[in-house]
């Protein structure tokens, strides 16, 4: 069974840092890229970064330069670096896999539950 | 990159069918055939509907049908049914290499 966990959200001040983790099981992890997507309470999904299984990495021009992503093979894992956290970037934190298939879009077909992450004084 | 343009909410009865429209640019809608659209219900984890504008997943029914038209992808739902009721939204892959969603629409089954 495919299994995506995040954790590592919590609450913290404007201006600090978090690492959230997503632990991953049921998928050979080397294969696949991996995303962060978030979802404020009561907002629309908004994507925030992705991985490729190169190592390649993507952002969303709101976060970029504050967020590293990284991943770890050896404990099929994915790490996302907050800092310089804002209020606005308080929200739900998915982590998700690309589907792999023949073409060349980037589609979610497996979700972990999120971590929340709350920015505030 | 700003989130695609999606109505805030749409209504139809059981049995008749909608469509919800989702606007881009030549950037992402307009510039590549890979448009997705997810299922959301309240408290869940999005689910994925429409792949490559209008390719079902395994398993998704095929009263959901994608379509694109220039800048515009839409989603139909035929033979509403109460189930149906939930968050959609669009997805696209941008010039960027990056991904962008709409801003997502609330379905009313009526």
């Amino acid at each position: 069974e495919v299994q995506l966990v995040e954790s590592g959200g919590g609450l913290v001040q404007p201006g600090g840092s978090l690492r959230l983790s997503c632990a991953t099981s049921g998928f050979t992890f080397s294969s696949y890229d991996i995303h962060w997507v978030r979802q404020a309470t009561g907002k629309g999904l908004e994507w925030v970064s992705s991985i490729g299984t190169g190592g390649d990495t993507y952002y969303s021009g709101s976060v970029k330069g504050r967020f590293t992503i990284s991943r770890e093979s050896a404990k099929k894992s994915l790490f996302l670096q907050l800092n310089s956290l804002r209020v606005g970037d308080t929200a739900l934190y998915y982590c998700a896999r690309a589907m792999n298939y023949y073409g060349s879009g980037v589609y979610f077909d497996y979700w972990g539950q999120g971590t929340l992450v709350t920015v505030s004084s | 990159q700003s989130a695609l343009t999606q109505p805030a909410s749409v209504s139809g009865s059981p049995g008749q069918s909608i469509t919800i429209s989702c606007a881009g640019t030549t950037s992402d809608v307009g510039g590549y055939d890979y448009v997705s659209w997810y299922q959301q219900h309240p408290g869940k984890v999005p689910k994925l509907m429409i792949y490559d504008v209008s390719d079902r997943p395994s398993g998704i029914s095929n009263r959901f049908s994608g379509s694109k038209s220039g800048n515009t992808a839409s989603l139909t739902i035929s033979g509403l049914q109460a189930e149906d009721e939930a968050d959609y939204y669009c997805s696209s892959y941008t010039r960027n290499r990056t991904q962008v969603f709409g801003g997502g629409t609330k379905l009313t089954v009526l």
